[in-house]
């Protein structure tokens, strides 16, 4: 069971928008920054956003995150097939536990 | 460039010791806010974090595996090595190593295509 909550599914037509949701704690992402990745099957994570709303040079601004209190939030805006894959969100945990921690992981799927 | 990549045993028997490599190039890990961390995937499940080694001598690791985790950098051979003793088959899955780039929480910004791991008598 993963310390970060994500739905485990969502899906959306291609040129619309989703939202993908992340909870956490206040030991977490009550205190900590916020990354994203996206896995497409058989290959590595890719991260899309960091410290809650930064992209990595190259990746497009239709990705975006935000974060409010204990919870996270990934936006993609004009969806496309190829944006079908799994997201996961990710962050420190500042408990007396700690470490890096990452949530179930959403499968986003363009209808 | 960027690169790293796992490499290691494809197979392990329950209770042994598993020993894994990443070789990095494309930055040092004597560089201020950089570090190595291990991520590994079970077969159809979630990202799992195990430990990460800091350009400093720090490390940190999983609380859950702690015990069984040592994660060791070469920073002169571009290596860190993640050795995980009494393997058993939930540890069956996928191993990556990540480089850890400090915003103002590290976060992995470059990943290795990851080497799967089977653990089985």
């Amino acid at each position: 069971q993963s310390v970060l909550t994500q739905p485990p599914s969502v899906s959306a037509a291609p040129g619309q928008k989703v939202t993908i949701s992340c909870s956490g704690s206040s030991s977490s992402i009550g205190r900590n920054y916020v990354s994203w990745y996206q896995q497409f099957p058989g290959t590595a994570p890719k991260v899309l956003i960091y410290d809650n709303n930064n992209r990595p040079s190259g990746i497009p601004d239709r990705f975006s995150g935000s974060k409010s209190g204990t919870s996270a939030t990934l936006g993609i805006t004009g969806l496309q097939t190829g944006d079908e894959a799994d997201y996961y969100c990710g962050t420190w945990d500042s408990s007396l536990s700690g470490g890096q921690v990452f949530g179930g992981g959403t499968k986003l799927t363009v209808l | 460039q960027i690169t790293l990549k796992e490499s290691g045993p494809t197979l392990v028997k329950p209770t042994q010791t598993l020993t894994l490599t990443c070789t990095f190039s494309g930055f040092s890990l004597s560089t201020t806010g950089v570090g190595v961390g291990w991520i590994r995937q079970p077969p159809g499940k979630a990202l799992e974090w195990l430990a990460l080694t800091y350009w400093d001598e720090d490390k940190r690791y999983s609380p859950s595996l702690k015990n069984r985790l040592t994660i060791t950098k070469d920073t002169s051979k571009n290596q860190v090595v993640l050795t995980m003793t009494n393997m058993d088959p939930v540890d069956t899955g996928t191993y990556y190593c990540a480089r850890g780039r400090r915003g103002y929480n590290y976060y992995f910004d470059y990943w290795g295509q990851g080497t799967p791991v089977t653990v089985s008598s």
